[in-house]
């Protein structure tokens, strides 16, 4: 086990609606990225954060925002969800900010409808 | 666009037997590179990480060898066990790219046969 947590396991919503995911980074740690997998394909990278600030940015619309707050844990959030938006979001843990050596957490499975 | 690619989708192999999985990568500007484990329904597990100044790392029961030559990155795997069995991800990071950003191959299925 990493020590990485993400809350909730697993999430269904609608089209259009709003989710907020969340993630505890492992102790020592201060930077948080953000991944999404679609199945069957490796994790693409959406963001990063590293003392509460975004450090790195991918291909992602503006709809995917996050947060990191001063214990150094992080939410994902998502506006206008599309059914594209389906799958498994995880979250990986590292320190210093330079994004080297990343500890991911068992994700969030999410659905849209 | 440059991606990191596998040229095995699918590995099967006899338990005991070593493994080898590899990775292609197309960016020369990667300086950094993982290999990721995971299992179903789980999150990647960190197995072992280079840099661009070695060519060669070793942990426990795993090598991984990186070829800046011919931009090529192998996952040794000594006396494979049913254990090991998973989709095996290998990912690049750009030197001077957005920070954190790891760009992922498709993954290799490990399946071992008992």
């Amino acid at each position: 086990e990493t020590g990485v947590t993400q809350s909730p396991t697993h999430l269904i919503k609608t089209r259009g609606q709003q989710v907020t995911l969340r993630c505890s980074s492992q102790s020592g740690h201060n930077t948080v990225s953000w991944y999404q997998q679609a199945l069957g394909q490796g994790p693409q990278f959406i963001f990063q954060y590293y003392r509460e600030e975004e450090n790195g940015r991918g291909n992602f619309p503006p709809r995917f925002s996050g947060l990191q707050f001063p214990n150094y844990s992080s939410e994902l959030n998502v506006n206008a969800l599309e059914l594209d938006d389906s799958a498994l979001y995880l979250c990986a843990s590292s320190s210093g900010g330079t994004g080297d050596e990343q500890y991911f957490g068992p994700g969030t499975r999410l659905t849209v409808t | 666009g440059e991606s990191v690619g596998l040229h095995l989708p699918t590995l099967s192999v006899q338990e005991g037997d070593n493994s080898i999985i590899n990775c292609a990568y197309s960016n020369s500007a990667s300086d950094y590179f993982i290999w990721y484990k995971q299992e179903s329904g789980k999150g990647p597990q960190f197995i072992i990480d280079i840099r661009s100044n070695m060519d060669k790392r070793q942990g426990q029961r795993v090598t991984v060898l990186l070829n800046k030559t011919v931009k090529h990155l192998s996952l040794q795997i000594a006396a494979t066990q049913p254990g090991d069995s998973a989709v095996y991800f290998c990912a690049e990071k750009l030197s001077g790219g957005s920070q954190g950003n790891l760009i992922f191959g498709k993954g290799t299925k490990l399946s071992v046969k008992p």
